[in-house]
């Protein structure tokens, strides 16, 4: 198994244009996640999924957008970039019920210029 | 989900035990304690959780007081890969509802292994 897999690694965008940060698993886990890192700080909650088709908001949603078609891929859309927006982004997953082991990705580094 | 506080940061000698502690006051008792770390600039990493026995795995050991309001993760003979951040994390486990798939986490210890 690849486990999560995110794609880009690196990214460089300008102000205003607009791009999708790829999170795919292939461990069938329902539950899939985005969170954004930035200096200093913990993960934060951007958006959440318990399923294909079901998404909600988590701490800091502001900006961004995500669907769940499938049960394997949760895009996450930077429909406008802004400088507050440069940050290391992270895919989790992991499966539904008592579980709480997260299964994370590498990363995505964004930087909005 | 209970507030978690950590300290910012620890030092451990290589070989010697690391213990990282976390204060959760504010536990109700249905929370379970999660342990997650990050090496640098990757993704976090599971660890261990429990909800008031203790617990141990091949990675470390979870010490949960008896009053629940505050645990130890111990890395029983820590080596230089072990160098990372630290998140301890509590919440409820079973729950059905969305929100109980979240994980807060706040901004752990940075735990330093030194040769």
């Amino acid at each position: 198994n690849a486990g999560v897999t995110q794609t880009p690694k690196f990214q460089v965008l300008k102000t205003g244009q607009s791009m999708t940060l790829q999170c795919a698993q292939d461990m069938n886990h329902e539950y899939m996640s985005w969170y954004r890192q930035d200096p200093g700080m913990g993960l934060r909650l951007i958006h959440y999924s318990v399923g294909a088709g079901i998404t909600d908001q988590g701490e800091v949603p502001n900006g961004y957008n995500v669907s769940r078609s499938t049960t394997e891929d949760f895009p996450l859309r930077l429909l406008s970039a802004a400088p507050s927006q440069t940050s290391v982004y992270f895919c989790a997953s992991r499966q539904g019920g008592a579980s709480g082991e997260l299964f994370f990705g590498e990363g995505s580094r964004l930087t909005v210029l | 989900d209970a507030k978690t506080t950590q300290p910012t940061s620890m030092d451990c000698a290589e070989g010697r035990a690391a213990n990282l502690p976390c204060n959760h006051s504010t536990i109700s008792g249905n929370e379970y304690v999660y342990w997650y770390r990050q090496i640098h600039s990757q993704g976090p990493q599971y660890i261990i959780h429990g909800l008031k026995n203790n617990e141990t795995n091949e990675m470390a050991s979870l010490i949960i007081t008896e009053d629940r309001k505050s645990s130890t993760l111990i890395l029983p003979h820590a080596t230089l890969r072990d160098t990372a951040v630290y998140y301890c994390i509590v919440r409820v486990q079973g729950y059905s509802g969305a929100g109980s798939y979240q994980l807060t986490f706040g901004k752990g210890t940075k735990l330093s292994v030194i040769p």
